[in-house]
């Protein structure tokens, strides 16, 4: 149990298009689920804190109107990154918390965001 | 959340047990210490947390000192596949809280 995937695993876009990376908890409730980034040889870095049905909560320095949470459901959340530019190439990870019980978080297999 | 040091890597013989170290000396009553590890190119796995008790779970054992202000993550008998940066966090235990990552250990397990 405590399933989290990440969809798609590997994208790669052209400066200036949008690309949605989805999130999803497979077998639990999630009511909180957080986005991360994490460049070469570096440590996660907490973009943003998502609760469903809430606006995100988005740690200093994180562009909201950039990076574009969506929280819809309890096993759902997307981050759309907008007019991407080569810099914002990353890898992007999201983890999930259930909304009972045990209290570490889950994470999904991450993303690799490459902008040409 | 409080601060934790780690070293930033270590090496490790197959098949001998691997002992992460971890100090957090400004750790709260109400704080739990968490471990995780990321293999490359993966998201981070959760291993095992604990209070103040030693905990031990099929993955390893969790040493917290009487103090609470250090703590060591054992792998029993290391595998090439154990090869990982290992990351000890502390926080509150509510499950809405996020996770604070700093450098880790970067382990090598080596044949």
């Amino acid at each position: 149990g405590a399933v989290v995937s990440q969809h798609p695993s590997r994208v790669i876009c052209k400066s200036g298009t949008s690309v949605k990376i989805e999130c999803r908890s497979l077998d639990f409730q999630a009511t909180t689920m957080f986005w991360y980034r994490q460049f070469p040889k570096q440590s996660l870095m907490l973009m943003a804190t998502s609760n469903e049905g809430s606006k995100a909560t988005y740690e200093q320095g994180v562009e909201k109107d950039k990076f574009l949470i969506n929280h819809a459901s309890l096993t759902l959340s997307t981050l759309t990154v907008t007019s991407a530019h080569p810099e914002d190439s990353s890898f992007y990870i999201c983890s999930a918390s259930r909304r009972e019980g045990l209290n570490e978080q889950f994470f999904g297999p991450g993303t690799r965001l490459t902008v040409l | 959340d409080a601060k934790t040091t780690q070293p930033p890597s270590m090496d490790c013989a197959e098949g001998r047990a691997a002992n992460l170290p971890c100090n957090h000396s400004t750790i709260s009553g109400n704080e739990y210490v968490y471990w995780y590890r990321q293999i490359h190119s993966q998201g981070p796995q959760y291993i095992i947390h604990g209070l103040k008790n030693n905990e031990t779970n099929e993955m390893a054992s969790l040493i917290i000192t009487e103090d609470r202000k250090s703590s060591t993550l054992i792998l029993p008998h290391a595998t090439l596949r154990d090869t990982a940066v290992y990351y000890c966090i502390v926080r509150v235990g509510n499950a809405g809280n996020m996770l604070t990552f700093g450098g880790g250990t970067r382990l090598m397990v080596k044949p």
